[in-house]
């Protein structure tokens, strides 16, 4: 069984700071990752995929990488509307699936 | 792109429940879909995907052999048969598409809002 652990559980940041999020695989897994943010009350947003490749409408100050057994992601200078829970979700093929980390909040300090 | 759940409800442990989700503003008979489940103040799991052919299931183990996805790619729909509910399997059920077209990746691009399963006696 794969199993996705983020770290920090609750991230605290002031407005205009910037946001380091880690995502570790149990095993390794290439670039099959996805990071997706999700609001309360709302379903998830696709931001990134493969590790590094951003969706085309979501802005520039959202990065990932990483690879293997290690990724990130990055908001630099956080925006009020960036204030949210993260997952990490892994692709890869066997066994089939995408599991899911059990999620980052991004908190307002 | 637009996804609709619907058939969620309040059912006894041990009892039967469809879920639907309604498709549209893409081609949905290449897109390999999926649904994917929260439940209350928790974060999301995987349950089960589908291929654009329809000749591909998979399925989380917590819900193998209990719960069948299908879809009707002549009336965009697809669709989750769960049987033997638990309570733990309460939860918000999302429908998800596929980033891909005919080929399964996992990654979904576009979710519904979701329709809500309380199993509960």
């Amino acid at each position: 069984e794969k199993v996705m652990t983020q770290s920090p559980l609750i991230l605290s940041v002031s407005p205009g700071e910037g946001a380091t999020l880690s995502c570790r695989a149990s095993h390794t897994i290439g670039n099959n990752l996805a990071w997706y943010q999700q609001k309360p009350g709302q379903a998830p947003r696709l931001l990134i995929y493969d590790a590094s490749t951003r969706v085309t409408s979501i802005p520039t100050r959202f990065s990932g990488s990483g690879s293997g057994t290690e990724f990130t992601l990055t908001i630099s200078s956080l925006q009020s509307e960036d204030f949210a829970v993260y997952y990490c979700q892994q692709y890869n093929k066997w066994p089939p699936g995408g599991t899911f980390g059990q999620g980052t909040k991004v908190e307002l300090k | 792109v637009e996804l609709v759940e619907s058939g969620g409800a309040l059912v006894q442990p041990g009892r039967s429940l469809r879920l639907s989700c309604a498709a549209s503003g893409f081609n949905f008979n290449v897109f390999g879909m999926h649904w994917v489940r929260q439940s209350p103040g928790k974060g999301l799991e995987w349950v089960a995907g589908i291929n654009w052919k329809n000749d591909t299931l998979d399925y989380a183990d917590s819900v193998k052999g209990r719960f069948t996805i299908s879809r009707d790619n002549t009336k965009n729909s697809l669709f989750l048969e769960m049987n033997s509910l638990r309570p733990e399997d309460t939860a918000l059920y999302y429908c998800g598409k596929d980033i891909a077209a005919t080929v399964t990746t996992y990654v979904i691009d576009h979710w519904g809002l979701g329709t809500l399963v309380t199993v509960s006696s």
